[in-house]
């Protein structure tokens, strides 16, 4: 069956770390993969795209890389900051399912520790 | 204002009573879209709409309807509530390309007892 897997258990790090976050994801092909940032009774907020021919996408303090071998995204976040607490939630475009919609992940909170 | 408009923000209702969420835009986009989020099941997306002509289903659509009354606005109906769909709902909308992202609204809380 075809899945999308974030860690479901909270990341507590230190201010000023990498926080890195990851999102696996099986029988699927997509042709991109965004991660998109949600607060508590938020909608969420689009951060970063990045297309299957590319290896690494950076904004700002914010980096992903995407593995089409592995299926595997990696965000990160360097020099962390408390304000970066949040839930963040990949999603691919599940095009081999022949939907034409978004899928998303359950989401990673990170948690950032003054 | 918000350019994704969610009404009502908050409701609580009864079992069997039909329920309407509205969603409105002001961002011009074709493509809108209804999730529901539940706590450690994520987004799961519900219908989907690229015009005014085009309607799709998601993969949860069974229990809900939806009515794409213009390019700005998109409706969402629950016409006999049940308490499992007790969730926080998310119109979304986005534009033309394929990859474009989205830009949701601030949500409606459906609670039925």
């Amino acid at each position: 069956s075809q899945k999308i897997e974030q860690n479901s258990e909270a990341l507590n790090i230190q201010e000023g770390k990498t926080a890195t976050l990851t999102c696996n994801y099986t029988n699927y092909s997509p042709a991109y993969l965004q991660w998109y940032r949600q607060d508590p009774g938020r909608g969420p907020v689009f951060l970063l795209l990045i297309r299957e021919n590319e290896k690494e996408k950076r904004k700002e303090r914010l980096k992903v890389t995407f593995d089409t071998t592995l299926k595997q995204s990696l965000f990160h976040i360097t020099a962390s900051q408390p304000a970066d607490s949040a839930t963040y939630l990949c999603a691919l475009d599940p095009r081999d399912t022949g939907r034409r919609a978004l899928t998303f992940g359950s989401g990673t909170r990170l948690q950032v520790q003054p | 204002d918000a350019d994704v408009t969610q009404t009502p923000r908050n409701r609580i209702t009864k079992t069997g009573k039909r329920i309407m969420l509205e969603c409105s835009q002001t961002k011009g986009h074709d493509r809108m879209y209804w999730y529901r989020q539940d706590p450690g099941l994520g987004l799961r997306l519900i219908y989907y709409s690229f015009d005014v002509k085009d309607i799709n289903k998601g993969e949860i659509s069974d229990g809900y309807s939806v009515s794409r009354q213009a390019q700005a606005k998109f409706s969402l109906s629950l016409e006999s509530a049940i308490p499992n769909q007790t969730a926080l709902y998310f119109c979304a909308t986005s534009p033309g390309a394929r990859a474009g992202e989205l830009f949701f609204g601030e949500g409606s809380r459906l609670t039925v007892l």
